[in-house]
């Protein structure tokens, strides 16, 4: 089944504790990207990339880092997170075309405390 | 001025009504139109999506674009429970590769 895989898909952690989301696609997409949603914000991109090694600052980079070493993976990295980061992520991935029509995972709950 | 307006809703009504959500924009460089539907607790997926202007339907789901107009729609018939969700439209200018712009989204309740 073609999906975006995210992990953890919930998670609760304490100021300043690094953690990585991962997400993984089964598409061969080139494109994948990160977005947090926030009531009455929306989606906001925070990180995107359209090949292996090629990453580019979205809206909100702030406090994120990514890697695309692969082009299945593409991990989310909070090297010291912030009560400020508590949202709901989502990976997204896609061919690149005129369309763009994005595929997303299934999300992830992120409480920093 | 955001460069895509959407009602957050909540829009309630009735089993069987014909729901119309809208969109509207400001950037005149978009030409992919796209709708998404999220449910509680899981990711935006694809509905619909359009190029330019015109209408384009799939079973109960019509998507309207006008570019002069820069406005969208995307109307159900014959609502279901079912429908019930949260409705994004999106956008790109489609010329090489181009961020999509989501709208806020609008709640649709549909109740039986």
């Amino acid at each position: 089944e073609a999906q975006v895989t995210q992990n953890p898909r919930y998670l609760i952690t304490v100021t300043g504790k690094k953690l990585t989301v991962t997400c993984s696609q089964n598409m061969n997409h080139e494109y994948m990207s990160w977005y947090r949603q926030d009531p009455g914000l929306g989606l906001r991109q925070i990180y995107y990339s359209m090949n292996v090694e090629v990453t580019d600052k979205g809206d909100v980079p702030e406090g994120y880092k990514v890697s695309r070493k692969e082009k299945r993976n593409f991990p989310l990295i909070l090297e010291s997170p912030s009560p400020n980061q508590t949202s709901l992520y989502f990976c997204a991935s896609s061919f690149i075309s005129g369309a763009n029509v994005l595929t997303f995972g299934a999300g992830s709950r992120l409480t920093v405390l | 001025q955001k460069e895509v307006e959407q009602d957050p809703g909540p829009l309630s009504v009735p089993e069987g009504a014909i729901v119309s959500l809208n969109c509207t924009y400001s950037n005149s460089a978009f030409q992919y139109f796209m709708w998404y539907r999220q449910y509680s607790r899981k990711g935006p997926e694809l509905l619909m999506y359009t190029y330019s202007s015109g209408n384009k339907e799939d079973g109960r789901f019509t998507a309207q674009v006008d570019k002069s107009s820069k406005y969208i729609s995307l109307f159900i018939r014959d609502s279901q429970p079912s429908d019930s969700a949260t409705y994004l439209c999106a956008m790109s200018e489609g010329s090489g590769y181009s961020t999509l712009t989501f709208g806020k989204g609008t709640m649709l309740l549909v109740s039986p």
